[in-house]
């Protein structure tokens, strides 16, 4: 059985950097073909992908965010941690990790990583305040 | 970035109606597109993959088809546990993944 916990601040304070972890079991990061990503939710918005860590090491920032992101996993402990810096009130969000299943994909320069989310955390709030 | 654009973004339907919402993506993307569920308070579940591939125990009157830039997601027969708010994604990870702005569908 494949579950995934998110964990953090509900609170923090704008300009702080904020701290996830998610926590999961029932699969490995180091395996082939796997990646675990970030997700959030502004309250009765879309859904928006923040970032990706994939078995390799190789890691995927969305673009917009880039600058602010970081995502590490450790594969001993089955954790996988993302940090976004300078918080601000418009980060209020529910933040969801997600494993992702991945197909490679021969490209043009490459080869191409296509993922999509198979198993989802409940998520977790996070109020930015300022 | 691929943006994905979801029609309707509201939809009143019966129990047993037939269903169907439209993703379409601003460049063609081929066939990696994605589609999920979500409910009030509750995370995404995944319904289907790569356009058509239904995900594991995901009940048969959900399909999804299209390639390009035009996809659709159908739910044949409409139940009660359907209501909920649909988004589709493309899969490609560079420059960025991409969610739609999602379809709620709603009891008439």
């Amino acid at each position: 059985q494949i579950t995934l916990k998110e964990s953090g601040p509900t609170l923090v304070k704008a300009t702080q950097t904020l701290t996830l972890t998610c926590t999961f079991s029932g699969f490995s990061v180091s395996t082939s073909g796997v990646g675990v990503g970030w997700i959030r939710q502004p309250p009765g918005k879309a859904l928006e992908w923040l970032a990706l860590v994939y078995w390799d090491d190789d890691k995927r920032y969305s673009p917009s965010l880039k600058s602010r992101l970081t995502i590490t996993k450790d594969t001993s402990k089955n954790q996988v941690v993302l940090t976004m810096t300078n918080m601000d009130p418009v980060d209020t969000a529910t933040y969801y990790c997600a494993r992702s299943g991945v197909t490679i994909v021969q490209g043009v320069v490459g080869p191409e990583k296509y993922n999509w989310f198979d198993h989802w955390g409940q998520g977790t709030l996070v109020i930015a305040s300022s | 970035d691929i943006q994905l654009t979801q029609s309707p973004s509201f939809l009143s339907a019966s129990v047993g109606d037939r269903v169907t919402i439209t993703c379409r993506a601003s460049q063609g993307i081929s066939n990696y597109l994605a589609w999920y569920q979500q409910k009030p308070g509750k995370a995404p579940e995944l319904l289907i993959y790569t356009a058509s591939t239904l995900q594991s125990g995901v009940p048969s009157r959900f399909s999804g088809s299209g390639s390009g830039t035009e996809f659709t997601l159908t739910i044949s027969g409409l139940q009660p546990e359907d209501f909920a708010t649909y988004y589709c994604q493309q899969l490609n990870s560079y420059p960025a993944l991409t969610f739609g702005g999602g379809t709620k569908v709603e009891i008439k």
